[in-house]
């Protein structure tokens, strides 16, 4: 089956750092880009930035720019997601989802969502 | 990078069309024909409904259509039904590697 599955629900500290996992299977993960959005509780969809698993390669958006850190590990077909000196308005979903090969740049497999939540 | 632009909300009834804007610049919508739009029930993760600004994914009724005048797209539902009651979202790419989304539309069918 197809699918992306991602990591559970963390709780965590202002200044502290998560890590969030996602683990893609029924497909060849190295064949495509991992994007990461997130999702503040009632508030838009927000591009966080996108890795090449094939070489590693990474773009960010500006916002998160030298505060969030996207990797992969090819051997056990996962990506992660690192955001460091967490804030209160950190608090959101957070997505990893596969650009697809059909449809230029469209996001068509999503992860189930991670809930990261950031209080003192 | 600044959001796109969408209305908060828009409805209608059963059978009828809606048309959904996003505005942006010509650094992301105006200059590349690459606007998405998905949609998003509640709680659930996000479904692609167009790329390529008017192309339509496999699966995706042809009631959905895109189009795009300079540095704004729209999203058309025809016929509309109960199921479209969602949230959607349109994304642009942005140059350099860089993509952004609107703030997403709430579609109330009445």
């Amino acid at each position: 089956q197809v699918q992306l599955v991602q990591s559970g629900a963390e709780v965590k500290k202002p200044g502290a750092s998560v890590k969030v996992s996602c683990k893609a299977s029924g497909y060849t993960f190295t064949g495509y880009y991992m994007h990461w959005v997130r999702q503040a509780p009632g508030r838009g969809l927000e591009w966080m930035g996108r890795i090449n698993p094939i070489g590693g390669g990474t773009n960010y958006a500006q916002m998160f720019q030298g505060r969030v850190t996207l990797t992969r590990d090819t051997s056990i077909s996962t990506a992660y997601m690192e955001l460091d000196s967490l804030r209160s308005d950190d608090t959101a979903v957070y997505y990893c989802a596969s650009e697809s090969l059909y449809y230029k740049y469209g996001l068509d497999l999503w992860g189930q969502g991670t809930t990261v939540t950031v209080s003192s | 990078q600044s959001a796109l632009t969408q209305p908060p909300s828009a409805s209608g009834s059963p059978g009828q069309s809606v048309t959904i804007s996003c505005t942006g610049t010509s650094s992301d919508v105006g200059g590349y024909n690459y606007v998405l739009w998905y949609q998003q029930h509640p709680g659930k993760a996000p479904k692609l409904m167009i790329y390529d600004v008017t192309k339509r994914p496999s699966g995706v009724p042809d009631r959905f259509s895109g189009s795009k005048s300079g540095n704004t797209a729209s999203l058309t539902v025809s016929g509309l039904q109960a199921e479209d009651e969602a949230d959607y979202y349109c994304s642009s790419y942005a140059g350099s590697n860089n993509w952004v989304f609107g703030g997403g539309t709430k579609l109330t069918v009445l």
